[in-house]
């Protein structure tokens, strides 16, 4: 099945850090979507893209939804050690489909 | 609260063995979805159900079944027939009205065939 590409696939960063990254399809999609995932729990939902060019933050997180609907980025400001954890892009073309998940970024936060 | 829950967390099977894994929600929501997890393979799509009594195969279906007889309920069973059952089992539901792509997940179960 599709995969989007996510990168970085692991990052190390001091506390108070900015973090960056980023996921790549090669189809187009109406939705993207980006997930937490805490070590043994399920993917929590962060933030919600649904138009080309939409910038959405959630507290220190902030998303963009490329104007080429083909990418999407989040950005992490001042990172603290909660921050810890896998964050996974998702996308999707319509309702009907399924999302596609990206294999996750795992961050890991240095106090 | 609202919410979906997996049981058990944690469940030990012996080799050749079906077995069967909860997810419940009570979200009222119409679609449910089940996807393994492995190290560094992000989460891939087994079996979903966007209405009652109806499922469609996902990306790696082959030694699981599922069943969705009411809407709260849509139970995975991991067959005999699947060569590699050790994964994180997560079970997802969204609502078919509005931002329907919004899943929200379950806690998920590990399960680990001996």
């Amino acid at each position: 099945g599709q995969q989007l590409n996510q990168s970085p696939q692991s990052m190390f960063i001091q506390e108070g850090e900015d973090v960056s990254m980023n996921c790549t399809s090669s189809s187009i999609f109406n939705t993207w979507l980006w997930y937490k995932q805490d070590p043994g729990e399920g993917p929590v939902l962060l933030i919600a893209l649904y138009k080309a060019g939409e910038l959405t933050s959630n507290g220190r997180l902030t998303a963009q939804f490329g104007i080429t609907r083909k990418d999407s980025f989040l950005n992490i400001s001042a990172s603290i050690p909660s921050d810890v954890g896998i964050y996974f892009c998702a996308g999707t073309i319509s309702g009907n489909t399924p999302l596609v998940f990206g294999k996750g970024t795992r961050l890991s936060v240095i106090a | 609260d609202g919410g979906i829950t997996q049981s058990p967390k944690y469940l030990f099977r012996k080799e050749g063995q079906n077995v069967t894994l909860s997810c419940e929600q009570n979200l009222n929501h119409d679609a449910m979805y089940w996807y393994r997890q492995d190290p560094g393979q992000g989460l891939r799509l087994i079996y979903y159900s966007q209405i009652v009594n109806d499922f469609q195969k996902g990306d790696i279906a082959e030694g699981y079944s599922v069943s969705r007889e009411k809407k709260e309920s849509f139970p995975l069973t991991v067959t005999s027939a699947q060569k590699n059952p050790t994964a994180f089992y997560l079970c997802a539901s969204s609502s078919q009205a509005g931002r329907d792509n919004e899943q929200f997940f379950g806690p998920g179960t590990r399960l680990t065939v001996l």
